[in-house]
């Protein structure tokens, strides 16, 4: 079954210090999502992309963060620079359509702000 | 404005007997909910979906879901627990609204008892 894909599993970074996550939605989906979760917290949405632009941003999802499809699969989630309340688990998502149709989510990407 | 509660932080039950998670949802249109599963260190699975079918709703490995409107609940059951059960559970509800994002509750820690 296909799957989406995250990389790095675990990332490690300084306060300050810019970081890019990975993601590789399922090849023919068309909706693209960012959640994170920080530890002990519920899963927060961030953002949501599809046609090639935003569709909807949170509070969170401030200047610090950007998000870009750059080359037709990958889809990544910039933060430019890091606070240490950044720390969290970062989930990416993608769904076929919109409506009613479920999220595919990656295993996460585990940032450390040090 | 949508939202998710699940009533019980914790539930602890034993091997072999029924599983009660409970979610309530606010929703100004009709919902699309979803139950998901969270193992350690992995990513978020998906159990089932409600998306205006039928009301009684079957997942997997065992589990299901009731829609009642009436009393704005999506609880999640199984017959018999079993011990690889364990694990973070999320009940979720789409923002049916616009971009489809996801709105999570804070979560049940599901401990299975030997």
């Amino acid at each position: 079954e296909p799957e989406v894909t995250q990389t790095p599993s675990h990332q490690v970074t300084q306060m300050g210090q810019e970081v890019i996550l990975r993601c590789v939605p399922i090849s023919n989906h068309l909706y693209f999502y960012w959640y994170r979760q920080i530890l002990g917290q519920k899963v927060e949405f961030l953002v949501s992309f599809y046609n090639n632009e935003i569709s909807e941003k949170s509070e969170i999802f401030d200047d610090q963060f950007s998000v870009e499809r750059p080359d037709g699969s990958n889809f990544t989630l910039k933060i430019r620079s890091t606070k240490l309340e950044d720390s969290a688990m970062y989930f990416c998502a993608s769904s076929l359509q919109g409506l009613n149709q479920p999220q595919h989510f990656g295993d996460g990407t585990r940032l450390s702000i040090l | 404005a949508q939202s998710v509660t699940q009533l019980d932080s914790h539930v602890s039950v034993s091997e072999g007997t029924p599983v009660l998670l409970r979610c309530n949802y606010s929703s100004s249109y009709s919902p699309s909910l979803f139950w998901y599963v969270q193992h350690p260190n992995k990513g978020l699975q998906l159990l089932l979906k409600y998306t205006s079918a039928a009301t009684l709703v079957k997942g997997i490995n065992g589990f299901e879901a009731e829609f009642k409107k009436s009393e704005t609940s999506f609880h999640l059951t199984k017959p018999s627990a079993h011990m690889s059960d364990a694990a973070e559970y999320f009940c979720v509800v789409s923002d049916s609204s616009g971009t489809y994002k996801y709105i999570f509750g804070t979560g049940t820690r599901l401990k299975v008892l030997a």
